[in-house]
């Protein structure tokens, strides 16, 4: 009965570093989103995809890019971090076709140095 | 440009009474409006969704409801427990593809025993 996981649950990065986190969900939800939490900012969302194979831009897309190579996954890249991008990030799906209803998983802890 | 406020501010009541949340939007036709809670280091969880053509929903202690006219939602817990303190986040539908919502900052409600 996993659900939504993310891996992993923190990271610290020095600038510059590059890194990958990774969301799994067993439920054969067709969407999938990244979003980073911020106080005062509320969630907003970075990219998200309603397929696999397909990928989309959200509010916040700069300094990161995704892949959805398989249904079940959806990998956010930091190529470059930055000290901007210390956050939270929570990652979500949701069964589409007319009503969203975001499931989350628990989020990683992000600090880059 | 759309935007959806929900009190900053921390709600406090005390514990039995009733606690009411507000979520207001503009600039959005939403086709249904959903609330979310947050406990601290955790993902939003799923709790109402109603429709636009719906004016009230219910589920245990919980109520909601849809104004269209005035672009409001309220949110009810009826007899408050400490329990249920934590923050609520309501989120609106993307009013076309529905692929994706946007959220609100949250209200943070604290139930005083």
């Amino acid at each position: 009965n996993a659900g939504v996981t993310q891996t992993p649950k923190f990271r610290v990065l020095k600038t510059g570093q590059s890194m990958t986190l990774l969301c799994a969900q067993d439920m054969n939800h067709e969407y999938m989103y990244w979003y980073r939490q911020d106080p005062g900012m509320g969630l907003r969302l970075i990219h998200y995809s309603v397929g696999e194979g397909t990928t989309a831009k959200g509010e916040v897309p700069d300094g990161y890019n995704v892949s959805r190579l398989k249904k079940q996954n959806f990998l956010l890249g930091l190529e470059s971090a930055a000290p901007s991008q210390t956050s939270v990030y929570f990652c979500a799906s949701s069964p589409g076709q007319g009503i969203n209803i975001q499931y989350f998983g628990a989020g990683t802890r992000l600090s880059v140095l | 440009s759309q935007k959806i406020e929900q009190n900053s501010e921390a709600l406090n009541i005390q514990e039995g009474k009733t606690a009411t949340l507000t979520c207001n939007y503009t600039n959005y036709s939403p086709a249904y409006l959903q609330w979310y809670r947050q406990d601290p280091g955790r993902g939003p969880v799923f709790l109402l969704l109603i429709r636009e053509n719906e004016k009230e929903k219910r589920k245990e202690r919980l109520k909601v409801t849809f104004d269209t006219t005035l672009k409001q939602s309220l949110f009810h817990i009826t007899a408050s427990q400490p329990a249920d303190s934590a923050t609520y986040l309501c989120a609106l539908d993307d009013s076309g593809g529905y692929q994706k919502v946007t959220f609100g900052t949250g209200t943070k409600l604290q139930v005083i025993p």
